[in-house]
């Protein structure tokens, strides 16, 4: 069964960092683009960045509201891929998703990890 | 950054009605637009994909239609377990995904 799991969330403070994973079962990570996609409280989807399968380069792309502050990367061995969150903003309160690419749409998505930026 | 406008915010449906959402996009993005259905606690579910393609496991009261910049998504005959919060999405921009603000359904 396809599917992926996020986790790690919780409260941390404003300037601090805190790094989230997401665990896929049923493929194989690095074949695929894998997003990351965030919701903040009472506010829509917003898509926060992508790495690309290893055929593709692994490239990386980032939206410009986390670009220079968060980075995405995948450990083939475990089959995850995370997402390094630093210099947190309380605008960064939101509840995170990883999904897989799979075709010019967002397939499989987890039921998503809180990450609370609070004082 | 493409910007995507869904209309309306939000709308209260009678069970069986036929509910229409609209999505413009700032710019042409040919048919590489898709939908998605969003519950409190769950995980997003892909409804539609490429505008008009049904997902797999998707009841067919579900439909999707349009071109260019305007775009549609139907459900024909709406029922209680449609209760959620539906976006579009543009995926012609592969460097910046954007989706709209979302259509609260309620019935």
């Amino acid at each position: 069964q396809v599917q992926v799991v996020e986790s790690g969330g919780g409260v941390v403070q404003p300037g601090r960092s805190l790094r989230i994973s997401c665990a896929a079962s049923g493929f194989t990570c690095s074949d695929y683009g894998m997003h990351w996609v965030r919701q903040a409280p009472g506010k829509g989807l917003e898509w926060v960045g992508v790495i690309w399968s290893d055929a593709d380069g692994t490239n990386k792309y980032y939206a410009d509201s986390v670009k220079g502050r968060f980075t995405v990367s995948r450990d083939n061995s475990k089959n995850t891929v995370d997402l390094q969150m630093n210099s947190l903003r309380v605008e960064d309160t939101a509840v995170y998703y990883c999904s897989r690419d799979v075709g010019a749409r967002f397939g499989e998505w987890g039921q998503g990890t809180l990450v609370t930026v609070s004082s | 950054e493409i910007q995507m406008t869904q209309s309306p915010s939000s709308l209260s449906a009678s069970v069986g009605d036929r509910v229409t959402i609209t999505c413009r996009a700032s710019q042409n993005i040919a048919r590489y637009l898709n939908w998605y259905q969003l519950k409190p606690g769950k995980a997003p579910n892909l409804l539609i994909y490429k505008t008009s393609t049904l997902q797999s496991g998707v009841p067919s009261r579900f439909s999707g239609s349009g071109s260019g910049t305007g775009f549609t998504l139907t459900i024909s005959s709406v029922q209680p377990e449609d209760v959620a919060i539906y976006y579009c999405q543009q995926t012609s921009d592969r460097l910046w995904w954007t989706f709209g603000q979302g259509t609260k359904v309620e019935i």
